[in-house]
């Protein structure tokens, strides 16, 4: 079965800092991965999006994120974050299925 | 840019009772999905729905859930008579082709039963 592994709970960095944020998934075949951005009262956001090609992939607002096959990975990471990345950051990932399987959520709070 | 929107923002019901949230997808989508979120915990699948039938759904989507696509734009989500578990928010997708845009979600419904 399919599963996403966020092992990040809870980051708290200072503005300027540099963001790595993990997620590792369980699946053999061919794999779609995604994460997503939900601020405070806000709803889910796409942030980017690996589908295939350059594992390397850049999303909205500084992120970007790489895949590494070979460690079942899609680190999210932002050189330097700033007081408005405050948010929750899940990873995600769709296979065979029609359907997102989510990570438990990485909440990020970034202090001036 | 389009959007996914759902009402009402928030539904307090009593347990037992009956609930529908309504979301409108956006309009050239054709998969429609429903997503939900207890307080605290992951993101979950419920159901997928295309050409007027899911697709797949999990096994959190038992027979006090249906889904619905009453005319060309609303997608409802039924839960036949509320649990006290049941209490999460609810979130509304919709895709342009299958797997391949997973971009659009709605604000969600905060369903609080009491």
């Amino acid at each position: 079965a399919q599963s996403v592994s966020q092992h990040n709970h809870h980051v708290i960095l200072s503005e300027a800092a540099s963001l790595e944020l993990g997620c590792n998934y369980s699946y053999g075949g061919t794999v779609n991965l995604f994460w997503y951005v939900q601020y405070p009262g806000q709803h889910l956001q796409l942030l980017l999006k690996y589908f295939s090609g350059d594992p390397l992939v850049k999303g909205i607002k500084g992120f970007e994120a790489e895949f590494i096959k070979s460690k079942f990975s899609f680190n999210l990471r932002k050189p330097s974050v700033q007081w408005s990345d405050t948010a929750e950051y899940f990873c995600a990932v769709n296979g065979n299925t029609d359907k997102l399987i989510f990570g438990t959520g990485t909440r990020l709070q970034v202090f001036p | 840019e389009p959007e996914v929107t759902q009402t009402p923002s928030h539904q307090v019901t009593q347990m037992g009772q009956e609930v529908i949230l309504r979301c409108v997808p956006i309009s050239n989508h054709l998969y429609f999905y429903w997503y939900r979120q207890i307080l605290g915990q992951k993101v979950e699948f419920l159901v997928s729905f295309y050409n007027n039938e899911i697709s797949e759904k999990s096994e959190i989507f038992d027979d006090q859930f249906s889904v619905e696509r009453p005319d060309g734009s609303n997608f409802t989500l039924k839960i036949r008579s509320t649990k006290l578990e049941d209490s999460a928010m609810y979130f509304c997708a919709s895709s342009e082709a299958l797997r391949r845009d997973r971009g659009y979600f709605g604000p969600g419904t905060r369903l609080t039963v009491t």
